[in-house]
Parts: C-alpha cells; structure tokens; sequence
C-alpha cells in the first residue's frame, strides 16, 4: 500500500510570507497528526484529527498556524505570516482506525521549512 | 508533563560491535514506548513498539526493553553494520493527554563504521 504522501518536500520563503503544506494519509487511516520537527530535537505535535474532527491542537500557535481536514481524508497546515523560526521539518502521520495508544503511526517523509 | 531523554545525544561504533541506546521518561503512566529510526531527510520508520504490559520486544538484531517503574527503555542493537547508521528515536504515548500523539526524545545519531 502506498504510504503518507506530503508535499512540497522543500520551500524557502522569506519572514512575514504564508506557506501551506499538504498531506495525504494512507488510504482508510482515520488519524491524522502533523509534527514540527527543529533541527536537533525530536518531533513535537502541532495537531491530532480523527477523520476530520480535531482532537489535540494545544500545541498550535493558532495566531500563525492553521489546519483542516475538511473531508477526512487529506489535511493542509498553514502558516501565515512565517517567522524565522518556523524554520523545521514538518510531519505528517496516520493511524489506522481510532486514533488508539496501542497502534503503529505512519509518518510521510516530511517538508523541510527555511524561512529567510 | 511528559519529558523524554535520550542518552547518548551521538555515538560512533566499528562494524560489529553490540550497542545500547538508551531512553529514560518521566512519568510512568504510558500506553508504550516506541523506537524509531530516521534517516537524513527522510521521515520516521517505526522500528518496535512495547505495550505497557510488556517487558521487551524483539525484531531480528533489535531487542528494545521496557521499565515502567524506573522509566526506562533501552535498545539494544547486535552485530552493528554501516546500515544501521543512522538517528534512532524513542517516544512515549503518554495517558494524560488529550489525544494520542507521541512525545518524543531529541534522538541519538549513530555512525557504524566499515
């Protein structure tokens, strides 16, 4: 099966633009997560949906960053206006069914953030 | 709040030798503690994944352990091989939050030389 689609896989903007990134998950993954990733640490959540309801967005700068997954199935993250150090890589990640603690997350390769 | 550490941040070894990678996390009340390995500019692979009930899970040269008491897991890797270069991350699924993200460490790089 294929596995979570993420693109673009680069961009460099400069301070102040706006940028989306999107994520397709594997086909019938009913959770979604986006991480940011800074260079040097470990993936930190920004955002949970259980097909296209939210169920974690404590950790999203929500004056800058935005998401939605309005069909259940893929998700755009957007950020506006971009700081410099928005600056990392950024995650996406599906589950299987609801979202449980005991089951395997996918991540996708990920888009790799410079904001100039 | 959930923190997860891991130790040491780099570590280079010839090819062979057994290592342990190690993972201590704050707050026993998890659901599992994973291990992931990432390669540069690629995303995260899961490499094995212990329930809380478990003691220890094992695929081929990797045996990864789990102490809830003490709040540590450890990964152990055999026969090392330049392949196995790569930054290995643990994560814990914590019970006191809302959802079921993942917190992770800041992960060790590895170096296996030929």
């Amino acid at each position: 099966e294929a596995g979570v689609a993420q693109s673009p896989r680069y961009k460099i903007i400069e301070k102040r633009q706006s940028v989306a990134f999107w994520c397709n998950p594997i086909s019938g993954h009913a959770t979604l997560y986006w991480y940011q990733q800074i260079l040097g640490q470990g993936p930190k959540l920004l955002i949970q949906f259980q097909n296209n309801g939210v169920v974690d967005d404590s950790q999203l700068p929500k004056d800058r960053f935005s998401a939605e997954r309005l069909k259940g199935v893929d998700s755009t993250l957007k950020i506006q206006p971009a700081k410099l150090e928005d600056s990392a890589v950024y995650l996406c990640a599906s589950s299987k069914t609801s979202g449980g603690p005991g089951e395997t997350q996918y991540f996708g390769p990920g888009t790799r953030l410079l904001v100039l | 709040k959930q923190e997860v550490t891991q130790i040491p941040a780099a570590l280079s070894v010839p090819e062979g030798e057994n290592l342990v990678l190690n993972c201590s996390f704050t707050d026993s009340a998890i659901y599992n503690l994973q291990w992931f390995r990432q390669d540069p500019g690629k995303g995260l692979t899961s490499l094995l994944l212990i329930q809380s009930s478990q003691r220890e899970q094992t695929s081929g040269r990797l045996n990864a352990s789990l102490d809830k008491s003490s709040g540590r897991s450890t990964l152990y890797i055999a026969a090392s091989q330049p392949g196995d270069s790569a930054t290995y991350l643990c994560a814990a699924s914590p019970q006191n939050q809302a959802g079921t993200a993942l917190i992770f460490g800041k992960g060790t790089t590895l170096s296996v030389s030929s």
